[in-house]
């Protein structure tokens, strides 16, 4: 079946623009995640949704970032007024339940941003 | 914050050789996984173990759990050039969050 789908797979973009990231996750799982990845570093996490809990927003660095899941399927996380240090890797997954390391989680191939 | 830290951050072997990670981390956990990411893709989920298991297979990987040491270790054995990748570790420090180290870059030789 479908995986987890990202989009755009790279994005360039000036310092200063907003930007839009896109995750569509596995039909039917209910938890999503949103983290980052420096180059040649681990996994950073940002934000997760569960059902239609609260998202667990704790690992955001900025108000500058945020994100939202519509209808408990797509997510889209928006970074504001972006800075050269958020030039990363953004890597979406997602899982059938919340359950920290209790449930595997299934990833996207990223969104490569770089900002200029 | 980064809980599990892997060691070595780099390994090279030929192929036919078993690589050993190892995976330390600081604070109690439920469960543990492994995670293989190849040069510009997303993460694949290996293999789960839980704090009560000490042991698990699965194909040509083996892991072990050591909770009083806080440490795990990924065996690949008789391995190949497509094991190229990092492995990561990730634990969830009893939240519903995964946790990763900072990965172990694996490189095998034809």
């Amino acid at each position: 079946g479908a995986g987890v789908s990202q989009s755009p797979s790279n994005k360039v973009t000036e310092k200063g623009k907003d930007v839009e990231l896109r995750c569509d996750p596995i039909s039917g799982h209910t938890a999503l995640y949103w983290y980052r990845q420096s180059l040649g570093q681990g996994l950073e996490f940002l934000i997760y949704f569960q059902g239609n809990s609260a998202p667990d927003k704790s690992g955001l660095p900025s108000d500058r970032f945020s994100a939202e899941r519509t209808g408990g399927s797509v997510s889209t996380l928006t970074i504001q007024r972006t800075q050269q240090e958020d030039s990363a890797v953004y890597l979406c997954a997602s899982s059938l339940v919340a359950g920290g390391a209790s449930q595997p989680q299934h990833f996207g191939d990223g969104t490569r941003l770089s900002i200029l | 914050s980064q809980q599990g830290e892997e060691d070595p951050q780099a390994l090279s072997i030929q192929e036919g050789e078993n690589a050993t990670m190892n995976c330390s981390y600081k604070t109690s956990i439920n469960n543990l996984q492994w995670y293989r990411q190849n040069s510009g893709r997303g993460l694949v989920h290996l293999i789960l173990i839980r704090s009560n298991e000490r042991e698990k297979h699965s194909g040509r990987l083996r892991v072990t759990l050591d909770t009083s040491k806080k440490s795990s270790s990924l065996l690949i054995t008789a391995s190949r050039a497509a094991d190229t990748a990092s492995y990561f570790c990730a634990t969830d420090e009893n939240t519903d969050k995964l946790i990763f180290g900072t990965g172990t870059r694996l490189q095998v030789f034809p």
